[in-house]
This record gives C-alpha cells, sequence and structure tokens, in this order.
C-alpha cells in the first residue's frame, strides 16, 4: 500500500541496548522527520532529512543517530537506549519543504526502555 | 524562537456542542499556521491549515481564522460527534531556513453521547 509506514510498532528494549525504528515512504517525498512524543512536550523533532545522504539535527537529537542511504528510507538509531528515550517516535515526510506544504505521519513506534 | 501554546486539556463534551480549543503563537515573521488530530492508535493527520493572516481553514466542519492581531489560530467546530475524539495539535511553521514544525503540547477532546 502507499503511504509512510513505521517498524515496530512495538518495542521493549533494556537500557544500553541498540535499537533502530524503520521508516518507508512510498511516496518518493524528498524531506523526512522523525519526531518523539512525550506526555506534556507534544512533539520534538529529532533529525530530518532534505534528501538522499542529506541529515541534520533537530531540535533533541542527543542518543540518536539516522543515516538515508534510500530516497525512500530514514531509520532512526538509538546506538545505547536509556530510560529517557521510553515514548512514542513518529515519522514524517512531505514533497517539498515550505510554509505551504503538508507533512504526513506514519502511525508510530511506541519504544519502552526498561 | 518559535512556540505554541494551546488550553490545556483535557476537554469533555456532550455530542453537538459547540466547540473551541485556543491556540496562540509567537514566532518570527509570519507563520503558517496548522492543526493536526491523532484519533487514538494512529499517526497524526493533518485536520486544516492556512498560511496568511485572515485565512480561514476548514475541513470535516472545523474551522480556524488566521489573526494576526491577537497571534491566535483557535480551533472551533459548532456540533461535535462522538467521532471527533482526538488529540488536537496546533503548529506552525515559519521557515527562515528551519525545517522544523513547532508543536503545541496537545489538546485531548472526549465527546460523550
Amino acid at each position: 500500500d502507499a503511504g509512510i509506514t513505521q517498524s515496530p510498532r512495538y518495542k521493549i528494549t533494556e537500557t544500553g541496548r541498540q535499537v533502530t525504528l524503520m521508516c518507508h515512504q512510498t511516496w518518493s517525498h524528498s524531506y523526512m522527520f522523525w519526531y518523539r512524543q512525550d506526555l506534556g512536550h507534544g512533539l520534538r523533532l529529532i533529525y530530518y532529512s532534505a534528501a538522499a545522504d542529506i541529515t541534520d539535527k533537530g531540535e533533541v537529537p542527543d542518543g540518536y543517530v539516522v543515516s538515508r542511504s534510500k530516497t525512500e528510507n530514514f531509520p532512526l538509531t538509538l546506538e545505547s537506549a536509556t530510560r529517557s528515550q521510553t515514548s512514542v517516535y513518529f515519522c514524517a515526510s512531505s514533497e517539498r519543504w515550505s510554509s505551504q506544504e503538508t507533512q504526513y505521519f506514519g502511525p508510530g513506534t511506541r519504544l519502552l526502555v526498561l | 524562537g518559535d512556540s505554541v501554546t494551546q488550553m490545556e486539556g483535557p476537554v469533555t463534551l456532550s455530542e453537538e456542542a459547540f466547540l473551541t480549543i485556543n491556540c496562540t503563537y509567537t514566532a518570527t515573521g509570519y507563520p503558517s499556521l496548522f492543526w493536526y488530530v491523532q484519533y487514538p492508535g494512529e499517526g497524526l493527520q493533518l485536520l486544516l491549515k492556512a498560511t496568511k493572516a485572515d485565512d480561514k481553514g476548514s475541513n470535516k466542519g472545523f474551522e480556524a481564522t488566521y489573526r494576526k492581531e491577537t497571534t491566535s489560530f483557535h480551533l472551533e467546530k459548532g456540533s461535535v460527534q462522538v467521532s471527533d475524539s482526538a488529540v488536537y495539535f496546533c503548529a506552525s511553521y515559519s521557515g527562515a531556513g528551519s525545517y522544523q514544525l513547532t508543536f503545541g503540547k496537545g489538546t485531548k477532546l472526549s465527546v460523550i453521547p
């Protein structure tokens, strides 16, 4: 199906483990984004990518790594998970990025770090 | 930097009641403004947007008007339904080289029959 998908939808891990969250979009959108959603904070941008091989930090990048070797994929890696990274993670994409553009969101990955 | 402030929730309304969710923003220049909705267990979906002052965004019976003089973008609906139960996020984007949407903290709406 066309759209933006995330996997896994739910993940439980332990402190110190490496975790990778996957994001895949079928629209060939140039821009992709990773957000985390926490109670009392709304959504905060972790990293974004303007095209393949171009990534940059958002508001809360510490503890996360991203890559974008293909336009359609934008994985987010927690190199050494911490309890503070327990959150719901949303991937988003947009065709262009301007004040007129809409971001399209995936269904989210709920991550619990024990 | 930019910021968005929404009214605190949760909000509980009876079916067919009038809904207002307040949203104010601070930004450099004149941002574009958005309302996103998140239904239980799902990602965010764009509900409506406005890109310049006095624009009115509308969708599914919801409306919001971009008020530059009060820096506001309040969401309204004349008659809510149980299916409108969700979390609503106000967001702004001011450009200026940034790719970041700035979100409010979200307002949870519950509509009871």
